[in-house]
């Protein structure tokens, strides 16, 4: 089975300065697919940046960036020079790789990022 | 980009009653959505999978007749939450996957659910 471990409930950070949310996984199969999203208090469900298990190259989208390490199985997002609109819940996911097939996503417990101006 | 939409986005009902919630891909084909349900403060649970002319996966735990799921065309599914209970209060969220092409997943706004 499928397991999403996000250990961080909540995280204050200053504005500018750069944040890592921790994910790490649990899969048996070889093929997946890692994602986050960011979840503001309108409850939307906003995609930030995806990770394939066989790309060799960490994702970077704008100022987020997944450090991932296979081996260690973590994926951790990385917002680089934080604002104040950072401000939401974070949800490190995993299901099948993006183009493959219709899958269902598995979600971590999420991580509620504060920023202070 | 692909826009997921929900309605209502907003309902009250009274226990007992049931509602309908409807998930629609506006500009793309779907032939899978998935329902998720979200408690406040905690995260997305998978509640089923709606295939287009089948149906529903439900997820382990997940009354099936409770939740009643639909996906009667290539854009729209429903989720009918039947004599509802002041328990079925919560967030519900739907996903849908493109046709072909690319599997990318999209999700909609959500549906606030209150049950009196």
């Amino acid at each position: 089975a499928q397991k999403i471990t996000q250990t961080q409930p909540g995280m204050f950070v200053q504005e500018k300065e750069a944040v890592t949310l921790d994910c790490t996984y649990d899969t048996s199969d070889q093929s997946y697919g890692l994602f986050w999203y960011k979840q503001p208090s309108s409850g939307e469900m906003i995609f930030l940046i995806y990770q394939g298990s066989y790309d060799e190259q960490n994702a970077t989208e704008g100022r987020y960036s997944l450090n991932f390490q296979k081996a260690r199985k973590s994926a951790n997002l990385v917002i680089s020079a934080s604002q104040l609109g950072d401000s939401a819940m974070y949800f490190c996911a995993m299901s099948k790789p993006r183009y493959s097939s219709a899958s269902k996503i598995i979600f971590g417990s999420g991580t509620r990022l504060s920023i202070r101006p | 980009g692909a826009v997921v939409s929900q309605h209502p986005s907003r309902v009250i009902c009274k226990s007992g009653t049931s509602v309908k919630i409807e998930c629609r891909s506006l500009d793309f084909q779907a032939t899978t959505m998935f329902w998720y349900r979200q408690f406040p403060k905690k995260s997305l649970m998978l509640m089923a999978t709606s295939n287009e002319g089948s149906k529903a996966t439900y997820e382990q735990g997940v009354e099936k007749d409770k939740f009643l799921i639909n996906h009667a065309s290539l854009t729209l599914s429903t989720l009918t939450v039947t004599s509802a209970h002041p328990e079925d209060s919560s967030f519900y969220i739907c996903s849908a996957h493109r046709l072909a092409g690319s599997y990318e997943q999209y999700f909609g706004p959500g549906t606030r659910l209150t049950v009196t």
